[in-house]
């Protein structure tokens, strides 16, 4: 077990739809990233935020947006969905933004589009 | 932009079998390596890393050496085992060059290994 949690562990939607993942990082860890994994892009890096501040900025596409909140917890949004948003979305956390610093991963969402 | 290219799988060996997962890497700036292991349903967990040139990473009996003369983290393990099927992910890590900093994870495209008893 990471210490990172994400929910929810499945999601089923339809295309057009907008979902909402959380992201709970380790305690004290102020950075939390987000991947998405599906089996023609590979792992890709979307988002970073670092102590409610966005830090760096992937492939993340316009329907998607991601925000950190004061308690440290994050939420990806992904809206207009379409059938190849499906994969699934890794979130990770570390303590600080650095390069050295170990990411560590959450069990990840399935999201399905219909 | 950065980049990482590992051996195309899957890889499928016999228990006790010398495993060897060559990943390379291109990088503007001096970045640091990892490997990383996904299990069945599971998330991702770091195995090793590697913060500068010739420095070995190790776990589990798992070994890599950072060559920066030929950008390479190549993932070694002497005797696997049954319990070692898994995909393995070769990460890089590198500061951006934008006016806000960070460290994202650039992965390669993962390697399958299935080990059978």
């Amino acid at each position: 077990d990471s210490g990172v949690t994400q929910t929810p562990k499945h999601l089923i939607t339809a295309t057009g739809q907008r979902v909402t993942l959380r992201c709970s990082p380790r305690s004290g860890d102020l950075s939390v990233y987000w991947y998405q994994q599906s089996l023609d892009q590979g792992l890709q890096f979307l988002i970073q935020y670092y102590n409610g501040e966005e830090r760096a900025k992937g492939n993340i596409l316009e329907r998607f947006s991601a925000q950190q909140f004061p308690d440290l917890h994050s939420e990806l949004n992904l809206s207009s969905l379409e059938l190849g948003d499906s994969a699934l979305y890794f979130c990770a956390s570390s303590a600080l933004g650095g390069v050295y610093n170990e990411q560590f991963f959450g069990p990840g969402t399935r999201l399905t589009v219909l | 932009g950065d980049s990482v290219t590992q051996m195309e799988g899957p890889v499928t060996l016999s228990e006790e079998a010398f495993l060897t997962i060559n990943c390379t890497y291109t990088a503007t700036g001096y970045p640091s390596l990892f490997w990383y292991v996904q299990y069945p349903g599971e998330g991702l967990q770091l195995l090793l890393k590697a913060t500068k040139a010739d420095d070995k990473g190790s776990n589990k009996g798992f070994e890599a050496t950072y060559r920066k003369e030929t950008t390479s983290f190549h993932l070694e393990k002497g005797s696997v085992q049954v319990s070692d099927s898994a995909v393995y992910f070769c990460a890089l890590s590198d500061l951006q060059r934008l006016r806000l900093s960070g460290s994202r994870l650039t992965f390669g495209e993962g390697t399958q290994l299935t080990v059978n008893p």
